[in-house]
């Protein structure tokens, strides 16, 4: 099982701030890498997949890097709405696994 | 548009059994491998199992094998989650998800989830 590692666990940042996420791979996944943002009672939004590609109606301060072991997700300027917890999930093998998530905390 | 509808979950006790069930519309439901996710109270996600588009091949996580079955019926657009031996730790939110696209096995497309809770 690819096991996925997220860091930090917790973020607090100012809106207009950049906010920076790190998730690793226990083992190359390729670009096989899906981000996602999850608020208190709503299912999971896709924001990034294939590392690096935003699913629609993504606005453009979301992006995403990395392949192999080590990706990012990165918000240019964080916004009042994007507080919540962000996973990673690889989809290259079976099991597909999920990172533990990052909490995003508005200062 | 897509829509992923969950049910059967409820209360139930250790070593007992539940089927929770989903219905996809919206899109052509026999082209699209499905799977279930699920999420303990306060954690994180645990990708749980799929069923592949025509309903043959399936995958389970660890925490599952052997236990859970997943299958698909493409004539009334549905996916069930059978659940045996349930334990404790099995307690969550139970999301019904779609591949994105076909052998893309992210998810853009979630059900509502449905609660199971296991417990004496």
């Amino acid at each position: 099982e690819i096991v996925m590692t997220q860091s930090p666990a917790t973020l607090s940042v100012s809106p207009g701030e950049r906010a920076t996420f790190s998730c690793r791979a226990s083992q190359s996944v390729s670009t096989k890498l899906a981000w996602y943002q999850q608020k208190p009672g709503q299912a999971p939004r896709l924001l990034i997949y294939g590392a690096s590609t935003r699913a629609t109606g993504v606005p453009d301060r979301f992006s995403g890097s990395g392949s192999g072991t080590e990706f990012t997700l990165t918000i240019s300027s964080l916004q009042s709405d994007d507080f919540g917890v962000y996973y990673c999930q690889q989809h290259n093998a079976w099991p597909l696994t999920f990172g533990g998530g990052t909490q995003v905390d508005i200062k | 548009q897509v829509q992923l509808l969950e049910s059967g979950g409820g209360v139930v006790q250790p070593g007992g059994s539940l089927r929770l069930s989903c219905e996809g519309s919206g899109f052509t439901f026999s082209g699209y491998s499905m799977h279930w996710v699920r999420q303990a109270p306060g954690k994180g996600l645990e990708w749980v199992t799929v069923v592949s588009f025509e309903g043959v091949v399936k995958y389970y996580g660890d925490s599952v094998r052997g236990r859970f079955t997943s299958s698909k019926d493409n004539f009334s657009n549905m996916v069930y989650l059978e659940m045996n031996n349930l334990r404790p730790e099995d307690t969550g939110v139970y999301y019904c998800v779609r591949e994105y696209t076909i052998n893309n096995w992210f998810f853009e497309n979630w059900g509502q989830g449905t609660l199971v809770t296991v417990s004496s």
